[in-house]
């Protein structure tokens, strides 16, 4: 079946990085990209960025644009997420998540489908 | 970029009422407009895409509508494995989440 299976929680000092991965498995690696979504506590869904495991392409959300790097290595059909800059308010639970496209009505349309079971990422002094 | 903004952001209910989160998008998204169900200590689950597609395995009792700019979830009975969060998440540019309905026990 399709799994995604992240990496364990971390605890940060504030000013470093952190590296959370995302092993995939049960489906065809390069047919989907790879979303991260992280949820801070208390707070709402907040999507970071995707990658296409085809291409290596990213995009990202506006302010997460130059702390985030997401990479792909397809030889382990894994997905990595790097925070660099941690702050306190980076404390978060973070997910990774398959980028599906559906096609409908001739129209296509992207979701997330699949999830991994999330990282707790914990930065404090 | 674009703003979902949901509402309400909390209901409570009682199991077998029929419950209804609308969503409203800050400029006209087609229907490119999915929901999800987060439950705390679990990933979210993917519950609608295309605004009104059931995703498989899904319950029917989950259904949705809209399009352009606003957007209704609608649980016809709520059962006791649905209360959670409610997030609406637009893909029409980008990827934009709304704030989130918790649907609490009343």
């Amino acid at each position: 079946q399709v799994q995604l299976v992240q990496s364990g929680g971390e605890v940060k000092r504030p000013g470093a990085s952190v590296r959370v991965s995302c092993k995939t498995s049960g489906y065809t690696f390069i047919n989907y990209g790879i979303t991260w979504v992280r949820q801070a506590p208390g707070q709402g869904l907040e999507w970071m960025g995707w990658i296409s495991s085809y291409s290596g392409k990213t995009n990202f959300a506006q302010q997460f644009q130059d702390r985030v790097t997401l990479t792909i290595d397809a030889s382990t059909k894994i997905a990595y997420m790097e925070l660099r800059s941690l702050r306190s308010d980076d404390t978060a639970v973070y997910f990774c998540a398959r980028l599906a496209y559906i096609v409908v009505e001739a129209a296509a349309t992207s979701a997330f489908d699949i999830w991994g079971q999330g990282t707790r990422v914990t930065v404090s002094s | 970029d674009i703003q979902m903004t949901q509402s309400p952001s909390s209901l409570s209910g009682s199991a077998g009422d029929r419950v209804t989160i609308t969503c409203r998008a800050s400029q006209n998204i087609d229907r490119y407009l999915n929901w999800y169900q987060k439950k705390p200590g679990e990933a979210p689950k993917f519950l609608i895409y295309a605004a009104s597609k059931l995703q498989s395995g899904v319950s029917s009792r989950f259904s949705g509508s809209g399009s352009g700019t606003e957007f209704t979830l609608t649980i016809s009975s709520l059962q006791p494995e649905d209360f959670a969060t409610y997030y609406c998440q637009q893909s029409y540019s980008s990827l934009t989440f709304g704030g989130g309905t918790k649907v609490e026990i009343k």
